[in-house]
């Protein structure tokens, strides 16, 4: 189905380790996203990447870094993970050419940092 | 900067009844206003996209409204079912090529048979 698809679904990291996230989209959109949900704080925006080529940071980018490895895919890493960013993290994607800003939403990456 | 607000954060509703769900932002000059549903453990499904020229959208049993001068958004729910039970996400567009969206936190729904 087409869709945002984001790995692994489930991470357990220690303190100091690094991973990255993976996103891919299949729908040929230009623009995509990663955000984090917190308990009561609804969604934060890490960084963004408007087009193919572009990084931009959100609101929360302090402790990340992001790759627009194409127009599919845009990844998240964490070079030495802290236990405050033990969250639940969202890709998502939105088609420019539309003028709409309806986001298609990845089923998230649930990391645990300990 | 933005600030996205609904309230309550929590309700429980008999199944059947009509309810409104409220949201309220703190900068008028948005692009959009979007109403988004999460189920538990699950991404974000968009429900309604009103644009700021826009007063409302309509799908189903679902009303969103938007009112910009007072900074404020309604999602009516007709004839609630207990298959209506999620969180429900407002979140403001702002202007510029990426169209970020800012979040409110949600009001957790409830919709008991």
């Amino acid at each position: 189905n087409a869709g945002v698809t984001q790995t692994p679904k489930f991470q357990v990291l220690k303190t100091g380790q690094s991973m990255t996230l993976q996103c891919a989209q299949d729908m040929n959109h230009n623009s995509m996203y990663w955000y984090r949900q917190d308990p009561g704080m609804g969604l934060r925006l890490i960084y963004y990447s408007a087009s193919e080529g572009t990084t931009d940071k959100g609101e929360v980018p302090n402790g990340y870094n992001v790759s627009r490895l194409n127009k599919r895919e845009f990844s998240l890493r964490l070079e030495s993970a802290a236990p405050s960013q033990t969250s639940v993290y969202f890709c998502a994607s939105r088609a420019e050419s539309s003028g709409a800003n309806v986001l298609t939403f990845g089923a998230g990456s649930r990391l645990t940092v300990l | 900067k933005q600030e996205v607000t609904q309230i309550p954060a929590a309700l429980s509703v008999p199944e059947g009844e009509n309810l409104v769900l409220n949201c309220s932002f703190t900068d008028s000059a948005i692009y959009n206003l979007q109403w988004f549903r999460q189920d538990p453990g699950k991404g974000l499904t968009s429900l309604l996209l009103i644009q700021s020229s826009q007063r409302e959208q309509t799908s189903g049993r679902l009303n969103a409204s938007l009112d910009k001068s007072s900074g404020r958004s309604t999602l009516y729910i007709a004839a609630s079912q207990p298959g209506d039970s999620a969180t429900y996400l407002c979140a403001v567009g702002a202007s510029g090529s990426a169209r970020q969206l800012t979040f409110g936190s949600g009001t957790q729904l409830t919709v008991l048979p």
